[in-house]
């Protein structure tokens, strides 16, 4: 069965500090994946997705996601971290239901707290 | 602003009752999906439509429903209501069935007392 795996349910980083969130996935096939974002009381946000072609990806807000089939895993980076990324970051994969894709699986996700 | 539009944002009631969450789609997307995000469970596929039609069921329960109509707006009915069933209810849409980006609602926050 398709799942994803965040195994960080909380990381706290620094203003200023890297940040690397990890995701696992277990799909079947050739996996369509995404990193969305929650804010408090918002809905989600799509920050990057990976469809095919050039592993490393990049989105929105300065993140990037790179792809590795060997293991399995769709990490998210930044750089440098900014107070406004103080949210719950998804990872998701595309799943394949009764012949119609689209819906998503989603890992239980990860909350990033950042320090001044 | 992602362009699809869930009312209400709150709704309170009281277990046994029957609520209706409405969503409405960007302009131009087909595919209506709802999603169901509570503590112990996380983000949850409950169902999706396509132009009307009913395309895939997931974690949804026989005590939900869901329907898309002719404009594509989508409503899904809630009945019988649990305590458990208190979570925050998103709906997104996407263009068509294929894996392109979908776009969240802000959710409906349903509580059951």
């Amino acid at each position: 069965a398709q799942s994803v795996t965040q195994p960080d349910i909380h990381i706290t980083v620094s203003e200023g500090a890297s940040l690397e969130l990890r995701c696992n996935y277990s799909y079947g096939a050739t996996p369509y994946l995404f990193w969305y974002v929650q804010s408090p009381g918002q809905g989600l946000q799509l920050l990057l997705k990976y469809f095919s072609g050039d592993t490393l990806v990049q989105g929105i807000k300065g993140f990037e996601a790179e792809f590795k089939r060997s293991q399995s895993s769709f990490n998210l980076r930044k750089p440098s971290v900014h107070w406004s990324d103080a949210a719950e970051y998804f990872c998701a994969v595309g799943a394949h239901y009764g012949g119609s894709q689209g819906n998503l699986i989603f890992g239980k996700g990860t909350k990033l707290s950042v320090k001044p | 602003d992602s362009g699809v539009t869930q009312t209400p944002k709150h709704l309170i009631t009281a277990t046994g009752q029957r609520v209706t969450l409405r969503c409405s789609p960007r302009s131009g997307d087909l595919s209506v999906y709802w999603y169901q995000q509570s503590l112990d469970q996380g983000l949850q596929f409950l169902i999706h439509y396509y132009n009307g039609e009913e395309r895939a069921k997931g974690n949804i329960l026989e005590r939900f429903s869901a329907q898309q109509f002719p404009d594509l707006h989508s409503e899904l009915n809630l009945s019988s209501l649990e305590l458990g069933d208190s979570a925050l209810y998103f709906c997104a849409s996407s263009e068509h069935p294929g894996n392109t980006e979908a776009f969240f609602g802000q959710g409906t926050r349903l509580t059951v007392v």
